[in-house]
């Protein structure tokens, strides 16, 4: 089993459309998880840490449930530039502290 | 500009050839690493550091050997034992004393075979 888990997709969604992804962890000892944009042969870009209680910003949504070991990101309201690979990475609070990282859910947004 | 910046961009390797990538940060992060990215796949650790002169294996370190002399540089070699180079390679930064923060990424070099 792999450590971080992604749907890869594609999920083709309208404009306008709400979409969800979940990410799923397997190591409890993970401690920050973060959600990063990869658009096409780009290097991928922070979109949003993702915190226990819950987090927003702007038409993103991210949440985390610990028990369960997902995270989730919620796009609202979808664009034409949302369209990208969205990766999902967790870091244990352990000496290495490097990100392991999910294969990523892509996204096409269609007008 | 604060930032980390990758060189070159593309870079061909010939059988048998040893290759160099560049890895420069000016953010003073303490924290380096080198990631793979094959086609329609997750960044998988090679290397890190988290101070100078002191480096660790990642997940796939066989076939490549970095350095650390200087807190800016993060020099990544791909040696003529790693069999499949071919890939998009990713340097990253972070402040490490802190695990909420997260890492940075430069632009990236892609490595072919010729």
């Amino acid at each position: 089993r792999k450590e971080v888990e992604q749907d890869p997709g594609p999920f083709n969604v309208p404009e306008g459309a709400t979409v969800a992804f979940n990410c799923t962890y397997s190591n409890s000892a993970s401690q920050s998880f973060f959600w990063y944009r990869q658009d096409c042969r780009k290097e991928p870009k922070l979109l949003m840490s993702v915190y226990s209680s819950g987090n927003e910003d702007g038409r993103f949504t991210a949440q985390l449930n610990r028990a369960s070991q997902y995270i989730s990101l919620l796009i609202r309201d979808s664009k034409l530039s949302d369209s990208a690979t969205y990766l999902c990475a967790v870091k244990e609070d352990t000496g290495r502290r490097a990100l392991t990282f999910g294969s990523g859910t892509r996204l096409q947004v269609q007008p | 500009d604060g930032g980390i910046t990758q060189s070159p961009k593309y870079l061909f390797r010939k059988e048998g050839q040893n290759v160099t990538l560049s890895c420069e940060q000016n953010l003073n992060h303490d924290a380096m690493y080198w990631y793979r990215q094959d086609p329609g796949q997750g960044l998988r650790l090679i290397y890190y550091s988290q101070i100078v002169n002191d480096f660790q294996k990642g997940d796939i370190a066989e076939g490549y050997s970095v350095s650390r002399e200087k807190k800016e540089s993060f020099p990544l070699t791909v040696t003529s034992a790693q069999k499949n180079p071919t890939a998009f390679y990713l340097c990253a930064s972070s402040i490490d004393h802190d695990p909420t923060r997260t890492q940075y990424f430069g632009p990236g070099t892609r490595l072919l075979v010729l």
